[in-house]
């Protein structure tokens, strides 16, 4: 079955440096997401994108961070100057276009841990 | 404000059945998605409810009830494996999941 890919697994990152998480979704689908948990927090949205521009984003996602498409198939999230509160589970999601009831397939995340 | 409630935590034996319930107050409603999460994974889509009623899959079940801002997840013939969190999230009229905290689930021999 197509899944999600995200890249690198893990993070480490000094607080204050730039880091790109990447994602391939799954190749047919057109919308795509990326969300964040905090360890023991829920699951939060950060940013949606269709047809090569963001359609919706949350009040987390500030001018710190920035999503983009460079390719046909890779989807990036760009943290720059990061900071200690950004450590969390960033996990990439897609959807295929037709149908409401289509759901939004999660990848297994990238860990970004802030030091 | 969007708001979704479920338990915290809940637990059972395998073989048993159970209930996890979820409560809603969002701004906009384009369907109820029900995830499985085990620790350290990604969400796993279990069910979609956007009509009242249920949805059958197997030994798991999904009810929803618009006018109540309630939904429920039922789980049948419990199996260790059953052991996760498991999310609740509303897909709002902007396309985004807006999730609840999540409930464990602890199934016990």
């Amino acid at each position: 079955e197509p899944e999600v890919t995200q890249t690198p697994s893990h993070q480490v990152t000094q607080m204050g440096q730039e880091v790109i998480l990447r994602c391939v979704p799954i190749s047919n689908h057109l919308y795509f997401y990326w969300y964040r948990q905090i360890l023991g927090q829920k699951v939060e949205f950060l940013v949606s994108f269709y047809n090569n521009e963001i359609s919706e984003k949350s009040e987390i996602f500030d001018d710190q961070f920035s999503v983009e498409r460079p390719d046909g198939s890779n989807f990036t999230l760009k943290i720059r100057s990061t900071k200690l509160e950004d450590s969390a589970m960033y996990f990439c999601a897609s959807r295929a276009g037709t149908g409401g009831n289509q759901p939004q397939h999660f990848g297994d995340g990238t860990r970004l841990s802030i030091l | 404000g969007q708001n979704i409630d479920q338990p915290t935590e809940m637990t059972a034996t395998e073989g048993a059945i159970v209930q996890i319930n979820c409560t809603y107050q969002t701004s906009g409603f384009n369907g109820l998605f029900w995830y499985q999460q085990h620790a350290g994974e990604a969400p796993t889509f279990l069910s979609y409810n956007v009509l009242d009623g249920l949805e059958e899959k197997g030994r798991f079940s999904s009810f929803l009830s618009r006018s109540k801002g309630y939904s429920y997840l039922l789980l049948k013939e419990l199996q260790m494996k059953d052991s996760a969190s498991y999310l609740c999230a509303v897909r709002d009229d902007a396309d985004k999941l807006i999730f609840g905290t999540g409930t464990r689930l602890q199934v016990f021999p």
